[in-house]
């Protein structure tokens, strides 16, 4: 069974780091495109970024470019969202995403498994 | 704005049939498959429709479709644990980003 749990979220000010974990288990991870996606309070989903299957290839959104860098450590299982100057508007839960392929893009990029998500706060 | 267009809510009985629809352009929904999510009170999202196949652990109620730029997510014999919101997605050539739909309400009366 495939498990995706997300670690790292915290209160957090404005202009200061995180660095979000993302344990997975249940099918061979190098072999996938993973992705994070997040959710404001009361808002819909947005995505932020993805990772090739290799670590090779990263794809950000705009709003994050610059600021966030997604990476993954096959020999560990995990992946990670390290971000760095945090403003208000990126108080989001966060999720990561699994795809059932190894490259981003692919066709729709379809996500087949979902984490709990971890919440990160951005206040002063 | 959202890059694809879902309606804000939608209803229906137990045992009815309804329909969620997710409309964009050429460039995502008409170029792409679609992913349709389901998240119930802002838990994590659960992938209910994969293109126009249906997960595995997903009732067969659940079907999806697509015409030109719009997809739709069919759901046949309305259960009250599908009350939900529903989110389509996929990718868009011309932004150069994955998009999302801004959600679907789904109320089950």
């Amino acid at each position: 069974e495939v498990q995706l749990v997300e670690s790292g979220g915290a209160l957090t000010q404005p202009g200061e780091s995180l660095r979000l974990s993302c344990a997975a288990s249940g099918f061979t991870f190098s072999q996938f495109a993973m992705s994070w996606v997040r959710q404001a309070p009361g808002k819909g989903l947005h995505w932020v970024s993805a990772i090739s299957g290799s670590g090779g290839s990263t794809f950000y959104a705009d709003s994050v470019k610059g600021r966030f860098t997604i990476s993954r450590d096959n020999s560990k299982n995990t992946l990670y969202l390290q971000m760095n100057t945090l403003r208000a508007e990126d108080t989001a839960v966060y999720f990561c995403a699994k795809l059932p392929v190894f490259y981003w893009p692919t066709g729709g990029n379809l996500f087949d498994s979902w984490g709990q998500g971890t919440l990160v706060p951005v206040s002063s | 704005q959202s890059a694809l267009i879902q309606e804000a809510s939608v209803s229906g009985t137990v045992g009815q049939k309804v329909t969620l629809s997710c409309s964009g352009n050429s460039n995502n929904v008409g170029g792409y498959a679609v992913g349709w999510y389901q998240q119930v009170s802002h838990g994590p999202p659960k992938t209910v429709m994969f293109g126009n196949s249906l997960p595995s652990g997903i009732p067969d109620r659940f079907s999806g479709s697509k015409s030109g730029a719009t997809a739709s997510l069919t759901i046949s014999g309305l259960q009250p644990e599908d009350e939900a919101d529903y989110y389509c997605s996929t990718w868009d050539y011309s932004l150069n980003s994955q998009v999302f739909g801004g959600g679907t309400k789904l109320t089950v009366l």
